[in-house]
């Protein structure tokens, strides 16, 4: 079975502060995983996925197997930043990705 | 170039009857994916199709169905609704039938009644 825990179902943050999102996932075998984002009013769209390892708007993310995580780091939140984020996991089952339950993130002026 | 389109936006239904949503991948993407997110909740997998072949299918029961067309649109297909039913459907696309990083429709919402 796969399952993705964020613990956090609200973050607030002021502007310029640092934010981690967390997330925890089980998987028995080798995962990809991804973090989604929902601006307000707009679809969900990739944000970044592990294997790539790039930066995309300032975010990071790197999976750490040993504490079956993949937190997402900003050093500097941005208003804008102020979104639904959600961690997933594709594993087993040919493309399908479990979500966890999301984060809403509030980035305050 | 569009990207993914779901119709209708929104439907409301009453619980026994039955619903057909659509969905029209990327051009050149040959896998769509289907997902139901029930308010307050991540979105849960429900099929994926891939070259017209089931390929995935997630804990739902057998009143949910789907099917993918010769132009690799699809249709998610739910019978004998219930309230629980009631959720926003979404549709992904993506050019290979595995390793997601999907492109997402913008969803319709099912309210049933």
């Amino acid at each position: 079975a796969q399952r993705v825990t964020q613990p956090e179902k609200l973050l607030s943050v002021f502007k310029g502060a640092p934010v981690e999102l967390k997330c925890n996932y089980s998987y028995s075998g080798s995962p990809e995983l991804f973090w989604y984002v929902q601006y307000s009013r707009q679809r969900l769209q990739l944000l970044l996925r592990h294997i790539s390892r790039e930066s995309i708007k300032g975010f990071t993310a790197d999976l750490n197997k040993g504490e079956t995580s993949f937190h997402l780091k900003k050093p500097f939140a941005q208003e804008e930043d102020s979104a639904m984020y959600y961690c997933a996991l594709s594993g087993t089952s040919y493309g399908k990705l479990t979500f966890g339950q999301g984060t809403i993130l509030t980035v305050h002026p | 170039d569009a990207g993914v389109t779901q119709s209708p936006t929104h439907l409301i239904k009453t619980r026994g009857q039955q619903v057909t949503l659509r969905c029209s991948p990327i051009s050149g993407h040959k896998s769509v994916s289907w997902y139901q997110q029930v308010l307050g909740q991540g979105p849960q997998f429900i099929f994926q199709y891939y070259e017209k072949e089931e390929r995935g299918r997630g804990n739902f029961p057998d009143r949910f169905s789907a099917r993918q067309f010769p132009n690799y649109s699809s249709e998610l297909n739910v019978n004998a609704l219930l309230l629980g039913d009631s959720a926003l459907y979404l549709c992904a696309s993506g050019i290979t039938g595995g390793g997601p990083g999907y492109t997402f429709g913008s969803g319709t919402r099912l309210t049933v009644v």
